[in-house]
């Protein structure tokens, strides 16, 4: 059963930077896994941040941004902000399988 | 502006089935790869499968293949999600999501539709 791991939980202070990482059981992610990141809220419904590693979407604040980092998707929060504060989630691709695969998840805290 | 608006959230019994629908507007629906995704109450996402813009491709993920089948109508700019053989642990919101358009990906999700599979 394919794997996708993240740090469940993190926590940041107001302006700091922060790294959120996205691992594979099967291996090394590339850009062939076309990470993808998600933001979600209590009771909303997620939002995307990032695709296919590193690109934005129009609406993606500046302060993200994604990068593949020892062989596992990364991203990155720079200059925290309160309303940063809420759940993270990567997406992966398997291609050989035609497969998406989310990871569990990292709730990040702003304190 | 992007909508996508699911409906057919419903309490059924295991083994039951049910049918989601997604209502899509503001974009050209032909165009785009699109997902079905859900999230069981307090747990995170899992993708659940999609469909190519030729409405014949479609893949799934392990948990539902063999039960869930994904169809869409072009005509009507609508996605489909049949579920057959619900099991509790089926019990989610449904979101229905779009593909990226110039990379695999997902970009624009609906607000979700409850599916409640308990007897």
């Amino acid at each position: 059963q394919t794997a996708v791991t993240q740090e469940p939980s993190l926590t940041v202070s107001p302006g700091g930077t922060v790294t959120l990482t996205c691992a594979s059981s099967t291996g090394a992610v590339t850009s062939g896994s076309y990470p993808n990141w998600f933001q979600q809220k209590p009771g909303q419904p997620p939002t995307t941040l990032i695709y296919s590693t590193s690109n934005k979407h129009p609406w993606t604040p500046a302060r993200f941004s994604g990068s593949l980092l020892g062989g596992k998707a990364a991203l990155t929060l720079s200059g925290v902000q309160p309303e940063d504060e809420a759940e993270y989630f990567c997406l992966l691709y398997y291609g050989e399988r035609h497969l998406w695969v989310f990871g569990g998840g990292t709730k990040l805290t702003v304190l | 502006e992007v909508q996508l608006v699911e409906s057919g959230g419903d309490l059924v019994q295991p083994g039951g089935s049910l049918r989601l629908s997604c209502a899509a507007s503001g974009f050209t629906f032909s165009s785009y790869w699109m997902h079905w995704v859900r999230q069981a109450p307090g747990k995170g996402l899992e993708w659940v499968g999609n469909i190519k813009q030729d409405g014949i491709e479609t893949h799934y993920g392990d948990s539902v293949t063999g039960r869930f089948t994904i169809s869409r109508d072009h005509a009507t700019s609508s996605l489909y999600l049949q579920m057959n053989s619900l099991r509790v642990e089926d019990t989610a919101v449904y979101y229905c999501a779009r593909g990226t358009n110039d990379a695999p990906g997902i970009d624009s999700w609906g607000q979700g539709t409850l599916v409640a599979v308990s007897s």
